[in-house]
């Protein structure tokens, strides 16, 4: 079974509105951590936000934000005001457990932001 | 600040040869690993090491090898490349701990004729 699926192949945004990519997870552990990764068409992973499974509010990094529903087992990212420089690659992650655990990616979710 | 720092950036090889990418980070991680990424695959563990002289298998350890001598290095040896290889190849590191992300290197696309 996957562990991090990102249903959403491709997406399209007009530059300046939100824009919400999804990711749901599987995970038997009560202790997990939730990453989100950029990867523009230059091919750098960029790391983008955190969130843990412990944690009561949803994370928030500038203009991006996590919309956690641990009940849902999902994580999903939103990006609001657009911009045309968020066109890229987009990958869900998640650790399991606590200390040093490997991480599992999503398939990943291609955004294009149009002008 | 280097980060990590992976070579070659390219690299094309015959069936059956075996070759090593490089991998080095100068921030003493206790943590490395290897992914591979192909089209509509996302990223894919291969190995990972939590500390010099302690590695492990990923999800597609199959026809590669690893050692960790040191911190700094973790470098993914090839034992005899196929066409199925054809990847690019990722190394990132971290700290071991809940809130810590990984920093990737530039990537070496590999291609196996």
């Amino acid at each position: 079974a996957q562990k991090i699926t990102q249903t959403q192949p491709g997406m399209f945004v007009q530059e300046k509105e939100a824009v919400t990519l999804d990711c749901t997870y599987d995970t038997s552990d009560q202790s997990y951590g939730l990453f989100w990764y950029k990867q523009p068409s230059s091919g750098e992973m960029i790391f983008l936000i955190y969130q843990g499974s412990y944690d009561e509010q949803n994370a928030t990094e500038g203009r991006y934000s996590l919309n956690f529903q641990k009940a849902r087992k999902s994580a999903n990212l939103v990006i609001s005001a657009s911009q045309l420089g968020d066109s890229a690659m987009y990958f869900c992650a998640m650790r399991e457990g606590w200390g040093y655990q490997k991480v599992t990616f999503g398939t990943g979710t291609k955004l294009q932001v149009i002008p | 600040n280097a980060g990590v720092t992976q070579t070659p950036k390219f690299q094309v090889l015959k069936t059956g040869q075996s070759m090593t990418l490089q991998c080095a980070q100068d921030m003493n991680h206790e943590y490395m690993s290897w992914y591979r990424q192909d089209p509509g695959m996302g990223l894919r563990l291969i190995h990972y090491s939590v500390g010099a002289g302690i590695t492990d298998q990923g999800e597609v350890p199959n026809g590669y090898n690893v050692s960790r001598s040191t911190t700094e290095d973790f470098p993914l040896r090839l034992l005899s490349a196929a066409p199925s290889q054809t990847s690019v190849y990722f190394c990132a590191s971290s700290l071991t701990g809940a809130r810590t992300e990984a920093f990737f290197g530039q990537g070496t696309r590999l291609t196996v004729v």
